[in-house]
């Protein structure tokens, strides 16, 4: 059974900086690994999808590498503003039965 | 652009109670997904499609049953409610099982029982 696991759980940061988020799984046969954006009372916002066979996926301000062979998934956020204050989330792609999501990361970004 | 959509947003139910959750997608896709989302837990998969007319268990189907009559849709029902089902629950849709194909989801379902 997959299991992922999001470190850190939560995260406070000055406006401004870099930061990176970690995801990881223990079964490396995945289709794919989506990042997710939740705000608060709110659903679920797709950032980045990268294909199992891709290393990496930039929107923006944001890249998502994915290391299968180390069942690593992070996220990059550069240049953090207030409005980037989310819970991230993280879930891999294994076939027609959904993703397996670890159980995200609480980001505040400090103005 | 509706994407995903669930009703209700909100609903309180009592202990023993019976009612649906609908979720509409509009992007012809194949498959379809209902999670619910805890505290502490994450989502969790409770039910899914993989096209009309198919249904099949997740990781927390007990108590929920499932219909998938049309493409479109995905009904989640409750048959009699319990405490333990007060969760939020979001439906999901995707194309197809290409890797390069997200899941959307929709806005979620507030669900609380008495």
């Amino acid at each position: 059974k997959q299991e992922v696991t999001q470190i850190p759980a939560a995260l406070s940061v000055p406006e401004g900086e870099n930061l990176v988020l970690n995801c990881s799984f223990t079964d490396s046969a995945i289709y794919n690994l989506q990042w997710f954006r939740q705000d608060p009372g709110k659903g679920l916002t797709s950032l980045l999808l990268i294909q199992s066979s891709q290393r990496e996926q930039t929107s923006g301000r944001l890249n998502a590498s994915l290391d299968k062979s180390s069942g690593r998934s992070t996220l990059y956020i550069a240049a953090s503003q207030p409005g980037d204050s989310a819970t991230y989330l993280c879930g891999s792609g294994g076939g027609a039965d959904g993703l397996t999501f670890g159980k995200g990361t609480h980001l505040i970004i400090q103005p | 652009n509706a994407g995903v959509t669930q009703t209700p947003k909100f609903r309180v139910l009592k202990t023993g109670q019976s009612m649906t959750l609908l979720c509409a997608q509009d992007m012809n896709h194949e498959y379809m997904y209902w999670y619910r989302q805890d505290p502490g837990m994450g989502l969790r998969l409770i039910h899914y499609s993989v096209g009309e007319g198919t249904t099949a268990k997740g990781e927390v189907p007990d108590g929920y049953n499932v219909s998938r009559l049309k493409k479109q849709n995905f009904l989640l029902g409750l048959e009699s409610a319990a405490p333990s089902q007060t969760s939020v629950y979001f439906c999901a849709s995707s194309k197809d099982l290409s890797s390069n194909q997200p899941q959307h989801f929709g806005d979620g379902t507030r669900l609380s029982i008495l």
